[in-house]
């Protein structure tokens, strides 16, 4: 089992539309959680940390359910901007600075 | 400002050569790491170290080797390539700590023939 499992899509939505996308991670005891966004052919880019009581940047919402094991994220008003592929990502144990990346899932917005 | 760099951003060669990968940056970070990426697999860490002179193994570090004699470069060594190690390879930094950002560069594409 991967340590960090996504739905790897692509979502492809309107323009305005409302998404979501999933993650579940296997390691009960990771203490740090992200989502970094990655463009065609680039580096990935931190887009938020998540937080254990969520929270919220914009048009977008990160949750996070540690009972589950399981982090999402929410993108409101979908712009053609944000056309790209979205990683979950987690930290291991404590101390642990490296961090272990899901395959991501794309997501298309539509005009 | 501040700015993390790889080279060659390209680079194709042959089995069983040696191959050496530059990544440098600017922020003063004392995390720094390599990660692979190919299709189906996301990123997956090949070797990181904390400081100079500290490097660690990662999830795939065979046929891999690195050194830290300084802050800034973290160059990661193919000892002898093949053609499984053909992948898009991304160095990243961070500052002392557990949640800090890690910061990438922007990725050497690498084919081995």
């Amino acid at each position: 089992r991967k340590e960090v499992e996504q739905d790897p899509g692509p979502f492809n939505v309107p323009e305005g539309a409302t998404v979501a996308f999933n993650c579940t991670y296997s390691n009960s005891a990771s203490q740090s959680f992200f989502w970094y966004r990655q463009d065609c052919r680039k580096e990935p880019k931190l887009l938020m940390s998540v937080y254990s009581s969520g929270n919220e940047d914009g048009r977008f919402t990160a949750q996070l359910n540690r009972a589950s094991q399981y982090i999402s994220l929410l993108i409101r008003d979908s712009k053609l901007s944000d056309s790209a592929t979205y990683l979950c990502v987690v930290n291991g144990d404590t101390g642990r600075r490296a961090l272990t990346f899901g395959s991501g899932t794309r997501l298309q917005v539509q005009p | 400002d501040a700015e993390i760099t790889q080279s060659p951003r390209h680079k194709i060669t042959e089995t069983g050569r040696q191959v050496t990968l530059a990544c440098h940056q600017t922020w003063n970070h004392n995390n720094m790491f390599w990660y692979r990426q190919d299709l189906g697999h996301g990123l997956r860490l090949i070797h990181y170290s904390y400081g100079v002179h500290d490097t660690n193994k990662g999830e795939v570090s065979d046929g891999y080797s690195v050194s830290r004699s300084n802050t800034e470069d973290l160059p990661l060594t193919l000892e002898s390539a093949a053609s499984s190690q053909t992948s898009v390879y991304f160095c990243a930094s961070s500052a002392s700590g557990v949640d800090n950002e890690q910061f990438f560069g922007p990725g050497t594409r690498l084919t081995v023939l």
